[in-house]
């Protein structure tokens, strides 16, 4: 298994500014995600950030709002910029240890809200 | 256009009953379903998977029921306990590589004592 851990826990933060989020990982992993999960609805998967490489992101977000970094293989980086009342939401770091999603573990996740 | 439905946002089971939470996909080029719960303030932690070739994946009180014509799956526990309240969620994807899940939006279940 892999422990997960994601500061800050929850933020509060004013429009126009930017937060980042950071992920650790008691393990060395290849793949880590970036999950979003808005009031009311589903996981919605952000961008996967392999070490070595740029972040690949998922169709409706782009690197400009959702800059990520992977340093190494035990940590990253998602940065929420220019913040807006709709960014409030949960974001989940997540890891994959075996490329199946039994394997898949996630961080308690980043609550953040923007007033 | 959600891919990955679960209608009831919230049930509720009184314990020793079973815990029956559905979940229904419209893309058919799903092959891999998985099934995860989340208590408040932690991640979603892996609970039981189902692939399509199999109609049936139990694991203790945890069945997947995968009805592949319907486009349904469903979630039973039998029998429920209170330690089982949690959000749930389905997720869905066209292989069993892991990397890109759909995710349900959840029903959140508890069970009375």
């Amino acid at each position: 298994s892999a422990v997960i851990s994601q500061k800050p826990s929850r933020d509060i933060c004013q429009r126009g500014t930017s937060l980042t989020i950071q992920c650790q990982v008691d393990s060395q992993v290849t793949m880590m995600f970036w999950y979003r999960q808005q009031p009311g609805q589903s996981l919605t998967l952000i961008a996967t950030a392999n070490q070595g490489s740029e972040a690949t992101y998922e169709s409706g977000f782009v690197i400009d709002k959702f800059p990520i970094s992977r340093p190494n293989l035990t940590f990253s980086t998602l940065t929420v910029s220019n913040m807006s009342p709709e960014d409030s939401s949960i974001y989940l770091c997540s890891v994959d240890q075996g490329g199946a999603g039994e394997t898949q573990y996630f961080g308690p996740g980043t609550r953040l809200l923007v007033l | 256009d959600q891919q990955v439905k679960q209608n009831s946002p919230s049930l509720s089971v009184q314990e020793g009953r079973i815990s029956i939470l559905n979940c229904d996909y419209t893309n058919s080029m799903f092959d891999y379903f998985l099934w995860y719960k989340k208590y408040p303030a932690e991640g979603p932690t892996f609970l039981i998977s189902i692939s399509s070739i199999k109609d049936k994946n139990e694991d203790g009180r945890f069945t997947v029921f995968l009805n592949k014509s319907a486009k349904h799956l469903s979630l039973h526990i039998v029998p429920s306990q209170p330690g089982d309240s949690a959000v749930y969620f389905c997720a869905a994807s066209e292989d069993n590589y892991g990397q890109n899940f759909v995710f349900g939006p959840g029903t959140r279940l508890s069970v009375l004592p």
